[in-house]
């Protein structure tokens, strides 16, 4: 079982908005920064948010991050058919010292 | 622009051991703000983060693969390797190589991923 807690999946129509959740705990998400990544079905994951809520070069405003106690949340607005994907939350544990990921959320634009 | 390239035997027998090579370039090995990981998926499943090592050599190491995971780098030769004793057929997956940045511990480089399966 995953550190971090992602639900299986979400949907949402064509430019509609929908959030991703991540629930952790107070070693991890509660005290680190958290990202995001995406990943198409057979290519490598892609950053999307990093420090919790910034965006690298290149990644739209439709895309943004959050975070509040020990619960993170991806938020993607004008929702478009290129955004199904797979979605990861990570960041570090500090009682493990080790990286971890949430299992993932299944994105599908109806 | 940094790129990671994963290398190594797309098929290792049970109980022998998985060797991968990912070979960095366009960016320092050695960088102070940065460590290099791995990271693995199996088939139809999500993001498992197995270890990592910084400029310094420390590594981390998920406990449940510790007994059996070494990772290091070959700064002459631009490139960190893994090392997985003792395979089993759970350990078939995509393993990628990534870099990520101190303190922050996102992956902002990846490699494409290379597919290696546990089969006699």
């Amino acid at each position: 079982q995953s550190v971090l807690t992602q639900p299986p999946s979400v949907s949402a129509a064509p430019g509609q908005r929908v959030t991703i959740s991540c629930s952790g705990s107070s070693s991890n998400i509660g005290s680190k920064y958290v990202s995001w990544y995406q990943q198409v079905p057979g290519t490598a994951p892609k950053l999307l948010i990093y420090d919790t809520s910034e965006r690298p070069s290149g990644i739209p405003d439709r895309f943004s991050g959050s975070k509040s106690g020990t619960s993170a949340t991806l938020v993607i607005t004008g929702l478009q058919t290129g955004d199904e994907a797979d979605y990861y939350c990570g960041t570090w544990d500090n009682s493990l010292s080790i990286g971890v990921f949430g299992g993932g959320t299944k994105l599908t634009v109806l | 622009q940094l790129q990671l390239q994963e290398s190594g035997p797309g098929l290792v027998k049970p109980s022998e051991t998985l060797s991968l090579t990912c070979a960095v370039s366009g960016a320092p090995l050695m960088s102070e703000i940065h460590y290099w990981a791995w990271v693995r998926q199996p088939p139809g499943k999500g993001l498992e983060w197995i270890g990592a090592i910084n400029y310094s050599g420390n590594t981390y190491y998920d406990p449940s693969l510790k007994r059996r995971v070494t990772i290091f780098t070959d700064t002459s030769k631009m490139e960190f390797s893994l090392i997985l004793t003792s395979v089993t057929a759970a350990d078939t997956a995509v393993y990628y190589c990534a870099r990520g940045r101190l303190l922050s511990d996102y992956f902002d480089y990846w490699g494409q991923g290379a597919l290696a399966t546990v089969s006699s």
